[in-house]
């Protein structure tokens, strides 16, 4: 089956830590992002990537750091240094032809 | 910088309706719009993606339609079922090459059986 799929779907961590979500992609898609989604708001653009080794900052980068070593892989670390990183944290890729965006599952992030 | 409002924020309508969902946006630039459909803690699905130079689109019961110079786009369903019971983002892409989308904060539907 081709998808995006994120792991873990759940995420519990101490504050003052870092983790890392991951994000993989089988649909050979160039360009993947990072959006957070808090209740009551839109998505909002945290990185994005259209090429392996090369990312740009999004909406709401500070505290966030990513990678994107190969096309299938985009994980983004959230830092000690988010204020508020529980969230939940949702993967997109799309290809350069299609435009249109396909999401991963989730990961839901909480922080205490 | 873009701005994308949806309208109603929750609507709530008896099984076999025809309803309508209103998204609108500030900047009428746009490359192409997208709607999606979110069920209670998932990611997002793509229902339908309208490029600029394109009137509506149709997925089935749904249709979407845009009008750039005003604005604004509308997700038609048709017959609804409880099964459409979901979020529904609308989405824009602004143009540019880096096919960057803003949303807007979704419309929380409810078919009731």
């Amino acid at each position: 089956d081709g998808g995006i799929t994120q792991s873990p779907k759940y995420l519990f961590r101490k504050e003052g830590q870092n983790v890392t979500l991951s994000c993989e992609q089988n649909l050979n898609h160039d360009a993947m992002y990072w959006y957070r989604q808090d209740p009551g708001q839109g998505l909002r653009l945290i990185y994005y990537s259209q090429i392996v080794n090369d990312f740009q900052k999004g909406d709401i980068a500070e505290g966030y750091s990513v990678s994107r070593e190969k096309k299938e892989s985009f994980p983004l670390t959230v830092t000690s240094a988010q204020k508020n990183p529980t969230a939940f944290y949702l993967c997109a890729s799309s290809s350069q032809l299609q435009l249109e965006q396909y999401f991963g599952p989730g990961t839901r992030l909480t922080v205490t | 910088k873009q701005e994308v409002t949806q309208i109603p924020a929750a609507l709530s309508v008896p099984e076999g309706e025809n309803l309508v969902l209103n998204c609108s946006f500030t900047d009428s630039a746009i490359y192409n719009l997208q709607w999606f459909r979110q069920d209670p803690g998932k990611g997002l699905t793509s229902l339908l993606l309208i490029q600029s130079s394109q009137r509506e689109q149709t997925s089935g019961r749904l249709n979407a339609s845009l009008d750039k110079s005003s604005g604004r786009s509308t997700l038609y369903i048709a017959a609804s079922q409880p099964g459409d019971s979901a979020t529904y983002l609308c989405a824009v892409d602004s143009g540019g090459s880096n096919y960057k989308l803003t949303f807007g904060k979704g419309t929380l539907l409810t078919v009731n059986p």
